[in-house]
């Protein structure tokens, strides 16, 4: 499929698990983004990427981790799952414009 | 530190009449500003920009205005229809070239009454 796509679209897991959240774009754009949507914070940055193996934090980084070793994949890891991190997860690519390209997120509980 | 604002969580409209959505921010090294429309269940979509240079900018239906000196910036939504429904975030760039880090407001969401 064309666009940028996101997996699972629902994860429910405990604390203390590791969960990875994946994110791919077919656009060959070169920033990818990650945020998350909490009530009453808007979208917040976690982490983006410049490029391929060029990776940086945003302003929400602790208790993730991300890798970017293709241009088209950009997952997210949580190390150790805590209850905090319950929320909706967005991923976004930009290109030459200023613009964002959003996937359709994934929500994730952590019980 | 919110530097970009959205003072209303929800609006409620007729359909056919004006929609009007506001947004303030405080850093004044903000030069591109961008409205997202987000429906429930789905990531949010591009919907309109503005650079620092211009006061106005028009897409059909949808205009958004800048008021530099105060710092305030309006999506202004012109038939609105029930399918406007939805989440609207304002969000604020700096700088060119490269990455700029954008920063979201925290949406006001508009229910458009048939």
């Amino acid at each position: 499929d064309a666009g940028i796509t996101q997996s699972p679209r629902y994860k429910i897991t405990e604390t203390g698990r590791q969960v990875t959240l994946m994110c791919h774009q077919t656009w060959s754009h070169s920033y990818m983004f990650w945020y998350r949507q909490d009530l009453g914070h808007g979208l917040r940055l976690i982490y983006y990427s410049a490029a391929a193996d060029i990776t940086d934090k945003g302003e929400v980084p602790d208790g993730y981790v991300v890798s970017r070793s293709k241009t088209e994949n950009f997952p997210l890891t949580l190390e150790s799952a805590t209850r905090s991190q319950t929320s909706v997860y967005f991923c976004a690519s930009r290109g030459v414009g200023n613009e964002q390209f959003f996937g359709p997120g994934t929500r994730l509980t952590v019980l | 530190d919110q530097q970009v604002k959205q003072n209303s969580p929800s609006l409620s409209v007729q359909e056919g009449r004006i929609s009007i959505l506001n947004c303030d921010y405080t850093n004044s090294m903000f030069d591109y500003f961008l409205w997202y429309k987000k429906y429930p269940a789905e990531g949010p979509t591009f919907l309109i920009s503005i650079s620092s240079i211009k006061d106005k900018n028009e897409d059909g239906r949808f205009t958004v205005f800048l008021n530099k000196s105060a710092k305030h910036l309006s999506l202004h939504i012109v038939p609105s229809q029930p399918g406007d429904s939805a989440v609207y975030f304002c969000a604020a760039s700096a700088g060119s070239g490269g990455y700029q880090k954008v920063t979201f407001g925290t949406g006001t969401k508009l229910q458009v009454i048939p």
